[in-house]
């Protein structure tokens, strides 16, 4: 069983670019969610997608968003980068249906100067 | 207040210890919680999953929900220098298992 594989692993961009991060699903899942961790902090929801759908939002500004695939493969692309959008940005996938658990990729280091 | 708090950290015990780790909620709503493990570089690896209120045993390890005190709790029985991590708690509504709220998460150092 494959896990959930992200890529890159770390990033270095200048204030005010594009980013675009990639994420593979756990082998037969089917929504895949993204996260922000900062530094020493937990986790924080940004969106989830469904069926190829955004289906779920936490709180973040439009310039964060994403993409699924039919792979149920997905992307997340932050535009117009600030410097507190440094971070740890984490996939997640699961399967669809509201009461399976959450399992993480390594995630993407992204530093922004 | 925040929804979801965590017992500050770092927390070191020497090897054999039981550990004990703690988070408090807000929302009375969470049927859902997690207790997952951060290794350094690493994603977050889930541990425990538990649904309501009482107690999931996994070898070293116990999850425990008090729904109405709105207070979770991991035990970890003989603790070992591999479980030296950061532990994270997370809990979540009914159907909504994708948006998890997290605690701040606490660093465990386990001593040889």
């Amino acid at each position: 069983e494959t896990g959930v594989t992200q890529s890159p692993t770390h990033l270095i961009k200048t204030r005010g670019q594009q980013v675009t991060l990639r994420c593979s699903s756990q082998s037969g899942h089917n929504t895949v969610s993204w996260y922000q961790q900062a530094l020493g902090q937990g986790p924080q929801f940004i969106f989830q997608y469904y069926r190829e759908e955004e289906n779920g939002r936490g709180n973040f500004p439009p310039r964060f968003s994403g993409l699924q695939f039919p792979n149920y493969s997905s992307e997340l692309n932050v535009n117009a980068l600030e410097l507190d959008d440094s971070a740890l940005y984490l996939c997640a996938s699961s399967l669809g249906g509201g009461n399976s658990p959450l399992h993480f990729g390594n995630g993407t280091r992204l530093t922004v100067t | 207040q925040k929804e979801v708090e965590q017992d500050p950290g770092p927390l070191s015990v020497p090897e054999g210890a039981i550990v004990s780790l703690n988070c408090t909620y807000s929302n009375s709503a969470f049927q859902y919680f997690m207790w997952y493990r951060q290794y350094s570089r690493k994603g977050p690896e889930l541990l425990m999953y538990t649904y309501s209120s009482g107690n999931k045993e996994d070898g070293r390890f116990t999850a425990q929900v008090d729904k109405s005190s709105k207070y979770i709790s991991l035990f970890i029985r003989d603790s070992q220098p591999s479980d030296s991590a950061t532990y994270l708690c997370a809990m979540s509504l009914p159907g909504a298992n994708s948006k998890l709220t997290f605690g701040k998460g606490i660093t465990l150092s386990v001593r040889p």
